[in-house]
């Protein structure tokens, strides 16, 4: 299985709401990541988790509130958003965050967030 | 700014033909470098990496070329087909040994006439 899932695909929320994002891989990866993505730009790094330990965070406000349970498993928990936030939010994993060996990052599909 | 970035943002070539698409990159402590295919609608598709300690790469239909002394990475589309239109982009790891910072170039957008 070299798939990563993300869930929900699509997801309309107001700025008052609080709406999670889930993220899973049964690669047995170690390392997890959340990226954001405006149309028709590349993707920014937001957070990267290693070992379920949060390894980098990109000063990404604090409405965004990332979580890994385990070492499946990645969540983004949303709260009080901006329209600004609006965007396709991507997952990625990768074996681990070693430089010593080819390591690429696998992404998900995505969620595609409207913020009301 | 960006450290990485990419010569051309829209690339139009004839089914059958090759496609060379080009990034450049600032950064001289990135190491690992990565070409990402995302069709619309969907995350993007590893495609094929190379470490700076190589200047070539060859996969299926694909070879990237790294340059160091220019900071030019290249991804080369061999006999492009319909289903290679999408945007491409360029990476690379800008803290150097460590390959959980990916920068993203600003992409090209790849379209492939039947």
């Amino acid at each position: 299985d070299t798939e990563v899932t993300q869930t929900p695909k699509h997801l309309v929320m107001g700025m008052t709401n609080k709406k999670s994002l889930k993220c899973e891989q049964h690669m047995g990866h170690r390392a997890m990541y959340w990226y954001k993505q405006k149309a028709k730009k590349p993707p920014e790094l937001m957070f990267v988790y290693s070992y379920e330990k949060l390894s980098i965070n990109e000063s990404v406000p604090s409405r965004f509130s990332p979580e890994c349970p385990n070492s499946s498993l990645l969540n983004l928990h949303l709260h009080a958003l901006q329209p600004e936030d609006s965007a396709l939010y991507l997952c990625a994993s990768s074996q681990d965050l070693s430089g010593s060996s080819y390591n690429e990052q696998f992404f998900g599909p995505g969620t595609r967030l409207t913020v009301l | 700014g960006e450290s990485v970035g990419l010569h051309l943002p829209t690339l139009s070539v004839q089914e059958g033909d090759n496609s060379i698409i080009n990034c450049a990159y600032s950064n001289s402590a990135s190491d690992y470098f990565i070409w990402y295919k995302q069709e619309s609608g969907k995350g993007p598709q590893f495609i094929i990496d190379i470490r700076s300690n190589m200047d070539k790469r060859q996969g299926q239909r694909v070879t990237v070329l790294l340059n160091k002394t220019v900071k030019h990475l290249s991804l080369q589309i061999a006999a492009t087909q319909p289903g290679d239109s999408a945007v491409y982009f360029c990476a690379e790891n800008g803290n150097g040994g460590s390959q959980g910072n990916l920068i993203f170039g600003k992409g090209t957008k790849l379209s492939v006439k039947p």
